[in-house]
């Protein structure tokens, strides 16, 4: 099994869509949590961290379940520009135990 | 806002050639990273640093090696390139083993 799994995709979606991506990691002792967006042949950028209560940054929302050991990130009102991939980032205990997802692909189309 | 700065964004190199990449942050973090990213396979860790002088293999070491003289310069060195050394090189920096890591823009390596 993967450390940290994601949904490849592609998801193609309309504009104005809301879209849920969802990632599950194996590490029942993994600290903090991340999505990351990364545009065709650019580097990974941080989007926004992931809180156990939950957060949101606009049209983004993103949950953390511990007890099952998922995250998930809610796109509402998707736009052309949110057409990326995106990454699920879990840092695990002790040291610098990285674990990027594979990510997951959007097609935001007109 | 973290700024990674890496010295190339294309490079071309022939096979056996030693090749540097170079990664400077401006953000006094003490850990520093290098990955490669081919289709497919994502982010795959080469190396990191966690001080001055200090080094740890990651996932995928060989044929690689690191220096890091200085705080803020972390360098990547290909012993002797060879075409499956073709890839995309990212370095990336952060304070803590907890906190997000930042990238620099990548560079894209052509071994011929």
């Amino acid at each position: 099994r993967k450390e940290v799994e994601q949904d490849p995709g592609p998801f193609n979606v309309p504009e104005g869509a809301t879209v849920a991506f969802n990632c599950t990691y194996s590490n029942s002792a993994s600290q903090s949590f991340f999505w990351y967006r990364q545009d065709c042949r650019k580097e990974p950028k941080l989007l926004m961290s992931v809180y156990s209560s939950g957060n949101e940054d606009g049209r983004f929302t993103a949950q953390l379940n511990r007890a099952s050991q998922y995250i998930s990130l809610l796109i509402r009102d998707s736009k052309l520009s949110d057409s990326a991939t995106y990454l699920c980032v879990v840092n695990g205990t002790g040291g610098f135990k990285t674990i990027f997802g594979a990510g997951t692909r959007l097609f935001v189309k007109a | 806002d973290v700024k990674v700065t890496q010295s190339s964004r294309y490079l071309v190199k022939r096979t056996g050639e030693k090749v540097f990449l170079e990664c400077v942050q401006d953000m006094d973090h003490e850990n520093m990273f290098w990955y490669r990213q081919d289709p497919g396979l994502g982010l795959r860790l080469i190396y990191f640093s966690y001080d001055v002088k200090m080094k740890e293999k990651g996932d995928i070491p060989e044929g690689y090696s690191v220096s890091r003289e200085k705080k803020e310069r972390f360098s990547l060195i290909l012993e002797s390139a060879s075409t499956n050394q073709t890839s995309m090189y990212l370095c990336a920096s952060t304070a803590t083993g907890t906190q997000p890591q930042h990238f620099g823009d990548g560079t894209r390596l052509s071994i011929l």
